[in-house]
């Protein structure tokens, strides 16, 4: 069965400073993958998805992921991080069937410093 | 476009008591979506629906869960005899229909509920 792992559970950065959430996936072929942000109150924003060509996907609000078959990994980074930035970020991935439904990882909550 | 909407956002209730979820998707989105999400996990997958059709239903849904979408627009959620395990935030989503469309899921800004 397809699953993702995101292996942390919190991080915490500066304001301005790099970021790099890890998310790594089980699936035997090309997975589709996404990343979504959740900020308090709000509804899952879709930040970026990776379905196939291109391994390094552009988002929105500065986010790319990049995609390493060798690692199973998607690892959402952001090269200056922002205040507003903070929320929980969630890894999926989409079931490889007709639903189109996503499995999702458990979430990084992300913490900026000032 | 004004998303996806849901009602409400916050319930209450007592165990063993009924409760209804409204969801209404973006308009011209025929797939919408149910998932639930627990206190630090990520959202789990109920049912989703084509149209006016449920197409499948997760394990999660036990017998007290119904969900319809009598006109392909909107949609209900009911939790029959709630129980205290099923406090959580209730996700809905829509997308359009087809291989990548179907994926690119607009959620709402769900519906807590806890049950007392």
């Amino acid at each position: 069965a397809q699953s993702v792992t995101q292996p942390d559970i919190h991080i915490t950065v500066s304001e301005g400073a790099s970021l790099e959430l890890r998310c790594n996936y089980s699936y035997g072929a090309t997975p589709y993958l996404f990343w979504y942000v959740q900020s308090p109150g709000q509804g899952l924003q879709l930040l970026l998805k990776y379905f196939s060509g291109d391994t390094l996907v552009q988002g929105i609000k500065g986010f790319e992921a990049e995609f390493k078959r060798s690692q199973s990994s998607f690892n959402l980074r952001k090269p200056s991080v922002h205040w507003s930035d903070a929320a929980e970020y969630f890894c999926a991935v989409g079931a490889q069937d007709s639903s189109y439904k996503l499995i999702f990882g458990s979430g990084t909550r992300l913490l900026v410093r000032p | 476009d004004t998303g996806v909407s849901q009602d409400p956002r916050h319930k209450i209730t007592k165990r063993g008591q009924n409760v209804t979820f409204r969801c209404d998707p973006i308009s011209e989105h025929n797939r919408l979506y149910w998932y639930r999400q627990t206190l630090g996990q990520g959202p789990e997958f109920l049912t989703y629906f084509q149209n006016e059709a449920q197409l499948e239903k997760s394990r999660l849904l036990s017998d007290r869960f119904s969900a319809e979408r009598p006109k392909g627009s909107f949609s209900t959620l009911e939790i029959q005899r709630t129980e205290q395990g099923d406090s959580a935030m209730y996700l809905c989503a829509s997308s359009l229909e087809g291989l990548r469309r179907g994926y690119e899921q607009y959620f709402g800004p769900g519906t807590r509920l806890t049950v007392t």
